[in-house]
């Protein structure tokens, strides 16, 4: 089966401090890989999305950064949060060639204070 | 600019009680459309995808249908169980806020 890792599940972390959110995929190689954040009142935002080891592509400018160091490792990270970076972020893969059908993980609940 | 639209953005109804989530679209070329299920603290979950107008899914009370514009998630005799919050997206990653559906047992 083709299972994704997120952790940590929840994480309260103060304004000016890192981040370092990590996605793991299991039972698929070279997956295309996607980080979304979903903020309170609002959609489903697309932060970045990898097709490949060291190939990122960034949707939103912003203090977040990704980074694909192995095939099925996506990182997300910070080096000074802001308040407006709380929200929910999910890493998840695709599958499908003409339009891609998404699976997700179980998401990291962050706040920054 | 690719859009995706949704309404009602919350929709209560009774155990039994049929009714139909919205979701509106502009997009160039599309290259599917995409329902998701999502519950509270979780990722969400795949649904149905439909690529072309007149396409239906059916999964259980479940059915989606697509037309050039809009695509409808109808609900049929929805139980307590099917609360959740809906999304809907195109071209595979640009979603809608979402439809929160509850189900009044």
């Amino acid at each position: 089966s083709q299972t994704i890792h997120q952790w940590p599940a929840t994480l309260v972390q103060p304004v000016g401090s890192p981040l370092s959110l990590e996605c793991t995929v299991e039972g698929t190689s070279n997956p295309n890989l996607y980080w979304y954040r979903q903020a309170a009142g609002r959609g489903l935002q697309l932060l970045f999305y990898s097709v490949g080891i060291g190939q990122i592509s960034s949707e939103v400018p912003q203090n977040l950064s990704a980074s694909r160091p192995q095939d099925r490792q996506f990182i997300l990270s910070s080096k000074k949060l802001l308040l407006s970076d709380s929200g929910f972020y999910l890493c998840a893969r695709g599958e499908g060639t003409s339009g891609e059908k998404l699976f997700f993980g179980s998401g990291t609940q962050l706040s920054v204070l | 600019e690719d859009q995706v639209t949704q309404s009602p953005e919350a929709l209560r109804l009774q155990e039994g009680e049929s009714s139909s989530l919205n979701c509106s679209y502009t997009v160039s070329g599309l290259r599917g459309l995409f329902w998701y299920r999502q519950d509270p603290g979780k990722g969400p979950e795949f649904l149905f995808t439909l690529y072309s107008a007149g396409e239906e899914k059916e999964k259980e009370r479940l059915k989606a249908t697509l037309t050039k514009k809009e695509s409808f998630l109808h609900i049929t005799a929805p139980k307590p169980e099917d609360s959740a919050t809906y999304l809907c997206a195109v071209q595979a990653v640009i979603f809608g806020k979402g439809t929160r559906l509850h189900i009044l047992p």
